[in-house]
């Protein structure tokens, strides 16, 4: 079971770069990891999903040690409207849901 | 490209009372599943459905079912409902897809959620 690992809550300032770190020690081979953030009271919205190494789109990046047996979000520039709850997801979900575990998110506080 | 529809976004219901929720998923994915989310317990996985097929289920008591139509339309129903039941309940589709290091993980796309208030 790929459960993770994630701080539970985190605070910035406006402008910084953000780090969210999640460990899954028991990563399977064929395991992807995906992030996720969710505003209240919304749905989670996919941010990034990687395999192994690094991977960048337009809003954050994604870096993958070479065990895989962690991960770090990295939101660049953050502002007000990145206050969300992230989640780190390990697994398939099209083939084990009941493996794809969410976990309490790390909460993140952009402040001003 | 419309997202995931849920329908009502709120409602209230009373103990012992019973409810349907709707989901409509993006158009061409097949699988949709659903989840429950309080602050006590976080986002917990409910059930998935294929091909009007339940593939998956999560830890909830029969109370908790679901059925899948053949448009991919899916309803989740709670009977006798608890004050526990309260929750955002959460659907989501993905498409299809192989499973490959090259297609990546199916990623899951989420509706806005149905918010339930048991009283």
């Amino acid at each position: 079971l790929a459960k993770t690992t994630q701080p539970i809550s985190m605070d910035s300032y406006e402008g910084q770069e953000v780090n969210i770190t999640c460990s899954h020690n028991n990563i399977a081979t064929n395991d992807y990891i995906t992030w996720y953030q969710q505003f209240p009271s919304q749905g989670p919205r996919f941010i990034i999903q990687g395999y192994k190494t690094k991977v960048t789109n337009e809003v954050a990046s994604l870096f993958i040690p070479a065990d895989r047996k962690s991960s770090t979000l990295s939101l660049p520039r953050v502002s007000l409207s990145d206050t969300a709850v992230y989640y780190c997801l390990v697994g398939e979900p099209l083939y084990n849901f009941n493996k794809f575990y969410f976990g309490s998110g790390t909460k993140l506080n952009v402040k001003p | 490209k419309a997202g995931v529809t849920q329908t009502p976004r709120y409602l209230i219901k009373t103990r012992g009372q019973q409810v349907t929720l709707s989901c409509s998923p993006i158009s061409g994915h097949r699988s949709v599943s659903w989840y429950q989310q309080t602050p006590g317990q976080g986002l917990q996985f409910l059930f998935e459905y294929f091909s009007e097929t339940q593939r998956n289920k999560g830890n909830f008591p029969g109370r908790f079912s679901g059925r899948q139509f053949s448009n991919s339309r899916s309803e989740m129903n709670v009977s006798t409902l608890e004050l526990g039941d309260s929750a955002l309940y959460l659907c989501a589709s993905s498409p299809v897809g192989g499973r490959s290091a090259a297609s990546g993980a199916n990623v899951l796309t989420f509706g806005a959620g149905s918010r339930l208030t048991v009283l």
